[in-house]
């Protein structure tokens, strides 16, 4: 079935250090794909999405490319910040939004 | 943006009781609801699938007659973890999602359930 694997946790980078977190995916046909995030203490939030091969998702600084070729969507920013730190899910949709394990991510100033 | 909410946001039950968790979606009619189940430092595992009026869907592994799942109206689903057990224990995340045809699923802020 669908499935969707990304990089395990935790991760740390120091204030403004790059950030990639790896995502790949098996699916059938091809689904629109995301990224959520989850802040300390709250619910799940949509970070971004791509919805074909080669879409370039972003918000927040943050960014993914949907690779057709490599089945990936590999999150990236620039220059994290300290309120970046959470969890972050990599998911794609077939019937339903399935999530990979997520990786959680904590920026140290 | 669309609004999904749910209640209770935690619940402390005993061994052998039922809990109902109520999801809302506030602003607009929720064709589909999903219901997940979230494990310490885990991912989200769907169990089951809704459309209104009908019956759910249920992931493999899920027990039907244990997490009994109502989409009674378009803006309302429960769950009902029937005869609980510790083991039952964990955060319950429901989801909502337009129409058919749209991406966007709608996550609701989640149910801690603690089963004594």
């Amino acid at each position: 079935g669908d499935s969707v694997t990304q990089m395990e946790g935790p991760v740390t980078l120091s204030e403004e250090a790059f950030l990639t977190i790896n995502c790949t995916y098996t699916a059938t046909g091809y689904p629109s794909l995301f990224w959520y995030v989850q802040y300390p203490g709250e619910g799940l939030q949509l970070l971004l999405k791509a919805t074909k091969a080669d879409d370039k998702g972003s918000n927040k600084g943050f960014e993914a490319t949907y690779r057709k070729e490599t089945t990936s969507f590999h999150l990236e920013k620039g220059s994290v910040q300290v309120s970046d730190s959470a969890v972050y899910f990599c998911a794609l949709r077939s019937q339903a939004v399935i999530f990979g394990k997520g990786t959680k991510l904590s920026v140290k100033p | 943006g669309a609004v999904v909410s749910q209640h209770p946001s935690w619940v402390i039950c005993k061994s052998g009781t039922s809990v109902k968790i109520e999801c809302r979606s506030l602003d607009f009619q929720a064709t589909t609801m999903f219901w997940y189940r979230q494990f310490p430092k885990q991912s989200l595992m769907l169990m089951a699938t809704s459309n209104e009026g009908s019956k759910a869907t249920y992931e493999q592994g899920v027990e039907k007659d244990k997490f009994l799942i109502n989409h009674a109206s378009l803006t309302l689903s429960t769950l009902t973890v029937t005869s609980a057990h510790p083991e039952d224990s964990s955060f319950y995340i429901c989801s909502a999602r337009a129409g058919f045809s749209t991406d966007t699923q709608y996550f609701g802020p989640g149910t801690r359930l603690t089963v004594l």
